[in-house]
């Protein structure tokens, strides 16, 4: 099983629509949690923390489930300019690594 | 420069070549980390630096892999005997802190390296 598990997609979604995506982890331990994006051919960028309490900015709410180990990015009145590919990231206690999912790919239509 | 510079942007291989590639991150960012991400995948964690050592290797695939960061700066990833699984885009990351707490990673365009 991977540590950290997305569904790749792609999600295509017409412009105004809300859209979700899910991301589970393996380990029970992990502490840190973000939300980074990627658009095509270029590097990772930090969308947003997720925190506990769940957090939002803007259009975009990051909630938390530590007893389901899962974390959620949602999205609304989704833009043209959102189309890129979200990639979650866990922190693992006790390490300094990044742990990186497959991403989820994200297509807005006109 | 303001951001985390890799060079080269791109490197074309034979099989069997040793490879260099170059990582200038964040100025006053202590903590510098190594990806590989192959195509439709995220990245995948190799290294890790807090100074100039290093910190956490256990990502590195294999014994052809190797990086330094010999004055806490600038790093570079060494490949050696390369082989055509190796080729991907190698990311660079700083970060301003490191150890216990865990900040924002700051990436490099990549080296988009090719094993013919």
């Amino acid at each position: 099983r991977k540590e950290v598990e997305q569904d790749p997609g792609p999600f295509n979604v017409p412009e105004g629509a809300t859209v979700a995506f899910n991301c589970t982890y393996s380990n029970s331990a992990s502490q840190s949690f973000f939300w980074y994006r990627q658009d095509c051919r270029k590097e990772p960028k930090l969308l947003m923390s997720v925190y506990s309490s769940g957090n939002e900015d803007g259009r975009f709410t990051a909630q938390l489930n530590r007893a389901s180990q899962y974390i959620s990015l949602l999205i609304r009145d989704s833009k043209l300019s959102d189309s890129a590919t979200y990639l979650c990231v866990v922190n693992p206690r006790g390490t300094y690594k990044y742990i990186f999912g497959t991403g989820t790919r994200l297509k807005v239509l006109a | 420069g303001a951001g985390v510079s890799q060079t080269p942007s791109n490197k074309v291989t034979e099989k069997g070549k040793y490879v260099e590639l170059r990582c200038d991150p964040i100025s006053g960012h202590t903590a510098l980390y190594w990806y590989r991400q192959s195509l439709g995948q995220g990245p995948e964690f190799l290294i890790y630096f807090q100074g100039t050592g290093a910190a956490d290797d256990s990502g590195l695939p294999n014994d052809r892999f190797f990086a330094v960061r010999p004055e806490g700066s600038v790093s570079t990833l060494k490949i050696q005997r390369t082989e055509r699984g190796d080729s991907a885009v190698y990311l660079c990351a700083s970060s301003r802190t490191g150890g216990e707490s865990i900040g924002e990673l700051f990436f490099g365009e990549g080296s988009r390296l090719t094993v013919l």
